[in-house]
Parts: C-alpha cells; structure tokens; sequence
C-alpha cells in the first residue's frame, strides 16, 4: 500500500519557470493539502481540497495553483517561479474532517 | 498572526529524563490538537491527538497534557531515548465550517544526548 506518493523528490529550476510537484494517494481519502515548510515557520498550508473539483486557498497560495480532476490526484503548480518559493513542499491527506491528517515524504525544491 | 506559539525552538535533554515541550493557541474554535514527530528528509508523521473533552491523554512514553482554560497543550516523553531525537510540531484545528488545514507551531528540535 503506497499512501501517498510525492514526485519528483527533488527538483531545481530557473526563477520565471513553471514548475509541476505531484502528489498521489492510494486510500480514495476525500481531503487533500498542500504545506510548505520552511526554517523558522514550520508547515504553512497553501491549499486544501475537500473533494475532487473542489478547492480552496490557504494562508501561503499566492503564486501557486492546484487542480483537482480525480480524486487520487492533487498536483500543484507554481506559474512563474520565483526564489522565495525554494521550500520543502508536503502533500497531506485526510479521509474525513475529524480524522487524522497524513503526509507524504515532501519534494524539495530549489528556485535559482 | 501566528494562532499556535510553540516552545521551546530547541531543546537537550539528557537519555532518561523528561522531554516537554509546550504549545499556546488563540482560537477558541480549535477542538483537535495533534502533535507530530519528523526525521530529517522525511514528512511529519502523527505522534498523539487530545480533543479539548479531556485533559489528559498518554500513549507509551508520550503524554499531552490540556488546559482548555489556558488554551495551552503540552507533549511530555517521558524517559527519553536517543530515537527520540527529532523535530516535533504542535498542530490545531476546527471541525466546524470549511476543511481548513492545521495551524502548526513553528516546531521544537529535540536532541536526547546518551
């Protein structure tokens, strides 16, 4: 059983590139998330989906888009990127509202 | 504004002592506070969970201790190994309204020294 599935692991890009991270669940888990973490902030949510087609800004989206068309899958794309967003980003899922919330291993991601 | 204050940002204890780390929120409307443990270059993992129904709540050597009237939590290890060394995060959230994320403290670097 996979759980959830980052890819790629690692990735480095130019400031000004899109830039793609996937995530990828095997549980059919209704609600997603993407955080960013970084030193001195801890996770900080960017989005959040309660289901597929639907989603929702969090507290860090700016520069940042998702889409939802399946359920199992949860990507989140950075249309220009710029250096401020070199972060480790986590994809999270949860299966119901009062449930636990479960992360995959994270994608670091180098803006230069 | 940061609604969950976490401390301390670092912490050494020696191996078979007493491990406590202490997180604060603002939000009355948080009723779920989990805490969890992460490795380097691995993704959080969930350690232990209190709803606000209780005041108390132990799994092994891990405690939460909860004072709804403080809006304060806490995560005592008791006997500390040197496996227990790792960053650990206070989390909140609401079950009403939404499907808001958690709120996470800014983390706490636990190392045990043998």
């Amino acid at each position: 059983d996979a759980g959830i599935t980052q890819s790629p692991r690692y990735k480095i890009t130019e400031t000004g590139r899109q830039v793609t991270l996937m995530c990828h669940q095997t549980w059919s888990h209704s609600y997603m998330f993407w955080y960013r973490q970084d030193l001195g902030h801890g996770l900080r949510l960017i989005y959040y989906s309660a289901a597929a087609d639907i989603t929702d800004k969090g507290e860090v989206s700016d520069g940042y888009v998702v889409s939802r068309s399946k359920t199992e899958n949860f990507p989140l794309t950075l249309e220009s990127a710029t250096r401020s967003q070199t972060s480790v980003y986590f994809c999270a899922t949860r299966r119901s509202r009062a449930e636990t919330q479960y992360f995959g291993p994270g994608t670091r991601l180098l803006v230069l | 504004q940061q609604q969950v204050k976490q401390s301390p940002q670092s912490l050494i204890v020696q191996k078979g002592g007493i491990s406590i780390i202490n997180c604060a929120y603002e939000n009355t409307a948080f009723d779920y506070f989990p805490w969890y443990q992460q490795f380097p270059g691995k993704g959080p993992a969930l350690l232990i969970a209190i709803r606000p129904d209780v005041s108390e709540k132990k799994e092994g050597r891990f405690t939460i201790s909860f004072n709804k009237s403080a809006k304060q939590f806490s995560l005592h290890i008791m006997d500390s190994q040197p496996g227990d060394s790792a960053t650990y995060f206070c989390a909140a959230s609401h079950s009403g309204g939404g499907a808001d994320g958690l709120t996470f403290g800014k983390g706490t670097h636990l190392i045990i020294q043998p």
